[in-house]
């Protein structure tokens, strides 16, 4: 497709389990994104590639987040032993430009919200 | 520290009033970008405009207009002639050297409810 796909589009787990969230970005975007979006919040960064390299992941909350792009391509974001407050909307976002700050805008994702029972 | 904010939480007005969402952010960055979204229902983020911080010119875009003022650190987005499709929460968001290479630093959103 023309835009930055997510699946799944809903995940339910229960506290403990782990989970998968997929992201696959316009096609040739140097440059892909992560973020965190709680419930009436502004999404927050979690970590960033550019190609297959995770450049920044300062925004991780925990080592219980990982996340990898092994191809430059596909990105996934893996959560480890989910908690409550892992409860939120995960958003992708890509962008052509690489390296250099806000040249071209991020194409965001539907999303992936995600629900810890 | 780079920071966004949005001081309208929620905003209400009746079709075709005309509305100005506020920004207001903060950067030591001399370089840096300013960005809209519009996120509706759908959950899906839509860009809507980007800014450098040397280019200060006003912008009009169809009903959209954007101010960008350094001088008070607003970057205020204004829709004329609201329509009921235009039911959002938009954000507004700073990018700059300070933080990654290019990750958006957003502000919590102002939810617009046009009513017909």
């Amino acid at each position: 497709g023309a835009g930055v796909s997510q699946s799944p589009r809903y995940k339910v787990a229960k506290r403990g389990q782990d989970v998968a969230l997929r992201c696959d970005p316009i096609s040739g975007h140097v440059s892909l994104f992560w973020y965190q979006q709680a419930l009436g919040q502004g999404p927050e960064f979690l970590t960033y590639f550019q190609n297959e390299a995770q450049l920044d992941k300062s925004g991780l909350p925990s080592d219980r987040f990982f996340a990898e792009r092994p191809e430059g391509s596909v990105s996934t974001l893996k959560i480890q032993r989910t908690q409550q407050e892992d409860s939120a909307v995960y958003l992708c976002a890509s962008s052509s430009s690489g390296g250099v700050v806000g040249n071209q805008p991020q194409h965001f994702g539907d999303g992936t919200r995600l629900s810890i029972l | 520290a780079q920071k966004v904010t949005q001081a309208q939480t929620e905003i209400s007005v009746v079709e075709k009033e005309d509305v100005t969402l506020d920004c207001v952010y903060e950067t030591r960055d001399t370089t840096y970008y300013l960005f809209w979204y519009k996120q509706p229902p759908s959950g899906e983020l839509v860009f809507l405009i980007r800014r450098n911080s040397f280019d200060e010119q006003n912008e009009i875009s169809g009903r959209y207009s954007w101010n960008f003022q350094k001088s008070t650190s607003s970057f205020n987005f204004t829709i004329t002639a609201s329509q009921v499709v235009d039911s959002a929460v938009y954000f507004c968001a700073l990018s700059g050297y300070g933080g990654s290479q290019g990750n958006l630093i957003f502000g919590k959103g102002t939810k617009l409810s046009v009513k017909p």
